[in-house]
């Protein structure tokens, strides 16, 4: 079964700042799609950015960008310009299909603080 | 608001009854998803509908939650003898698409559940 790991379960930057929130997951395919989920208070998830393991480029949104690191099974995510808008929850998720009926699997999220 | 929706938003209900939630997916998604989420983890899939379509669902769906999309649009959950295990947040999300590759899911506020 696939897994995925934050192993921070939350981090702080002060506004204007870069951030990097890291990621691994544990798959045997060799094409999966990964996601970067963020979940504000209202509870609502917001896909941020998403990555086809079959791409070598990383994937970029805005101020958003991915480090995807297929060998070492990686996929953090940096956050540039951090704002007080980008507190919440985010969770990294891995779906073999990327859309299908396997669903998406998620990790146990990070808590992100942003300090004015 | 042409969002996912989701109803009610909060339900408090004693141990043993039975609960339902209902989800309206974006109009035009053929794909819905129900998930789980519980106090300092992330969504945790429970079940799939393609159209009307029940094609997954996980072993976490134990017999007491029975799901249906009966007309391939709205969506309920149904939690039979509830437990106080089963308090959580419930999410729906929908999608559309056809074959592995979907489009962005996008979820709904969820609805939480207190057993007491």
């Amino acid at each position: 079964a696939q897994t995925v790991t934050q192993s921070q379960p939350e981090m702080s930057v002060q506004e204007a700042e870069t951030v990097t929130l890291s990621c691994t997951y544990d798959t045997s395919e060799s094409d999966y799609y990964l996601f970067w989920y963020k979940q504000p208070p209202s509870r609502q998830m917001i896909l941020v950015i998403r990555q086809e393991a079959y791409k070598q480029q990383n994937a970029t949104e805005n101020r958003f960008s991915v480090n995807f690191q297929k060998a070492a099974k990686s996929f953090s995510l940096k956050i540039s310009d951090s704002q007080l808008g980008d507190a919440a929850m985010y969770f990294c998720a891995y779906s073999l299909s990327g859309g299908g009926a396997d669903g998406l699997t998620f990790g146990k999220g990070t808590h992100l603080i942003i300090q004015p | 608001d042409t969002g996912v929706s989701q109803d009610p938003r909060h339900k408090i209900t004693k141990r043993g009854q039975n609960v339902t939630f209902r989800c309206d997916p974006i109009s035009e998604h053929n794909r819905l998803y129900w998930y789980r989420q519980t106090l300092g983890q992330g969504p945790e899939f429970l079940t799939y509908f393609q159209n009307e379509a029940q094609l997954e669902k996980s072993r976490l769906l134990s017999d007491r939650f029975s799901a249906e999309r009966p007309k391939g649009s709205f969506s309920t959950l149904e939690i039979q003898r509830t437990e106080q295990g089963d308090s959580a947040m419930y999410l729906c999300a929908s999608s559309s698409g056809t074959g592995a590759l979907g489009t962005e899911a996008f979820f709904g506020q969820g609805t939480r559940l207190t057993v007491v």
